[in-house]
């Protein structure tokens, strides 16, 4: 069946654009996650979602950042007036949300912010 | 603070060398533990996963790996590495009770042929 999709694939904007990067996870997936990756890093956790409600907000690094998500489908991560420090791949996971809590992860969109 | 670490972030080994990458997280509790692989121009996957039950578990593609509570560890080991070995290893741990994942810095893996 088809994975999880993030789109873009690449995005380049302005410092102090605002940018939307969107997550398709597997369908019937209720569980979502965002993660941020620097060049050279590990992944950062950003935000969770169990369906529409995010319980875990922990990880957002400033107000400029934000998520939603539809229902037990798509989610965006906006981040506004982007900084050059915004510059990362993000990657957007689900599972299933039972207790196995394996993550399929997409192939992430690759943000740069000149 | 919850933290994952992993020793190395560079590694080149022969094929048929054995492979043993560290993870080390800050404190205890109930965790469950995975180890993720990121071949070159792949998403991330999983390679194998503890929860509960026999502290040595088995994963895909011939990978180990040995949960040691009281050293907070979780290394992953192969007996012998192929040049398809060659990629990113993410060490990874979630506190039962909470919803984050925390990852580790990541390995890269480089098999020479």
């Amino acid at each position: 069946g088809a994975g999880v999709s993030q789109s873009p694939s690449n995005k380049v904007t302005e410092k102090g654009k605002d940018v939307e990067l969107r997550c398709d996870p597997i369908s019937g997936h209720t569980a979502l996650y965002w993660y941020r990756q620097r060049l050279g890093q590990g992944l950062e956790f950003l935000i969770y979602f169990q369906g529409n409600s995010a319980p875990d907000k922990s990880g957002l690094p400033s107000d400029r950042f934000s998520a939603e998500r539809t229902g037990e489908s798509v989610s965006t991560l906006t981040i506004q007036r982007t900084q050059q420090e915004d510059s990362a791949v993000y990657l957007c996971a689900s599972s299933s949300g039972t207790l196995s809590y394996e993550q399929y992860f997409g192939p992430g969109t690759r943000l740069t912010v000149t | 603070a919850q933290s994952v670490s992993q020793h190395n972030h560079h590694v080149i080994l022969s094929e048929a060398a054995s492979l043993e990458l560290g993870c080390n997280y800050s404190y205890g509790g109930t965790v469950n533990l995975f180890w993720y692989v990121q071949y070159p121009g792949q998403h991330l996957q999983l390679l194998l996963k503890y929860f509960s039950g026999d502290p040595l578990v088995k994963g895909i593609k011939g990978f180990e790996a040995e949960f040691i509570k009281s050293k907070f560890s979780f290394n992953l080991r192969k007996p012998s590495v192929q040049w398809s070995d060659t990629a990113e290893y993410f060490c990874a741990v979630r506190w039962t009770g909470g919803f984050k994942t925390i990852f580790g810095a990541g390995t890269r893996l480089f098999v020479k042929a």
